[in-house]
């Protein structure tokens, strides 16, 4: 199992919205929740977005996950300069019991 | 606050063993999950290890598995990683990251803290 498939780049304008996919299969996205992280470059991953929906405290409402069959999507509405990032999703696997990422997409804006 | 500082990289020549630390403060270290997870240059995140709070339940990465071992210590709040058998491809920003408690949950939960990571660099 090689990880779960994200594009690699994905970009939009001021005010935008930006949807990120992120594909596996029936025993990771298909029966776990799916999460996403943000990474700013040269510093740690943060929690962006929690069992497929729920957005921790500080994380603000532009920012919002979904989850359909073994897809997901972070989607990001009102882009903002300051959410030009890599984004990486993230699902536990039953077959392997392991935590499995995407590759991270990276998100300009333009 | 919660903070996470790892410790122990550098420098080490195909074939070495390091070992990573990780010292946990401002939280209840021994009631927590916690997880490796490294970053190769200009890469995606790959998750390695994760120990249970009290050390029962160890999973390991198929990429690690038999070259690398998780433990903790709970009165140190110190996680660690033994590293054996270095490859070239293993050099990356390892990072040590808790897991979220979840009350009653049946599989491990998200990472809700991170460290700054460390830089293992496997060369000759």
């Amino acid at each position: 199992q090689s990880g779960l498939t994200q594009p690699p780049s994905a970009s939009g304008t001021p005010g935008q919205k930006v949807t990120i996919s992120c594909s596996g299969s029936s025993s990771n996205i298909g029966s776990n929740f799916v999460y996403w992280y943000q990474q700013f470059p040269g510093t740690a991953p943060r929690v962006l977005i929690y069992r497929n929906n729920q957005r921790p405290s500080g994380v603000p409402d532009r920012f919002s996950g979904s989850k359909s069959g073994t897809s997901a999507s972070l989607a990001i509405s009102g882009l903002r300069s300051e959410d030009e990032a890599d984004y990486h999703c993230a699902a536990w696997d039953d077959t392997l019991s392991g935590w499995l990422f995407g590759r991270g997409t990276k998100l300009t804006v333009l | 606050e919660v903070h996470l500082a790892e410790s122990g990289g550098g420098l080490v020549q195909p074939g070495g063993s390091l070992r990573l630390s990780c010292a946990a403060s401002g939280f209840t270290f021994s009631t927590y999950d916690m997880n490796w997870v490294r970053q190769a240059p200009g890469k995606g995140l790959e998750w390695l290890s994760h120990i249970s709070d009290i050390g029962t339940t160890i999973y390991y990465a198929n990429s690690i598995k038999g070259r690398f071992t998780i433990s903790r210590d709970n009165a140190k709040s110190s996680l660690y990683l033994q590293m054996n058998s270095l490859r070239v491809d293993d050099t990356a920003v390892y990072y040590c990251a808790r897991g979220a408690l979840v009350p009653g949950a049946i599989r491990p939960n998200w990472f809700d803290s991170w460290g700054q990571g460390t830089l293992v660099t496997v060369s000759s």
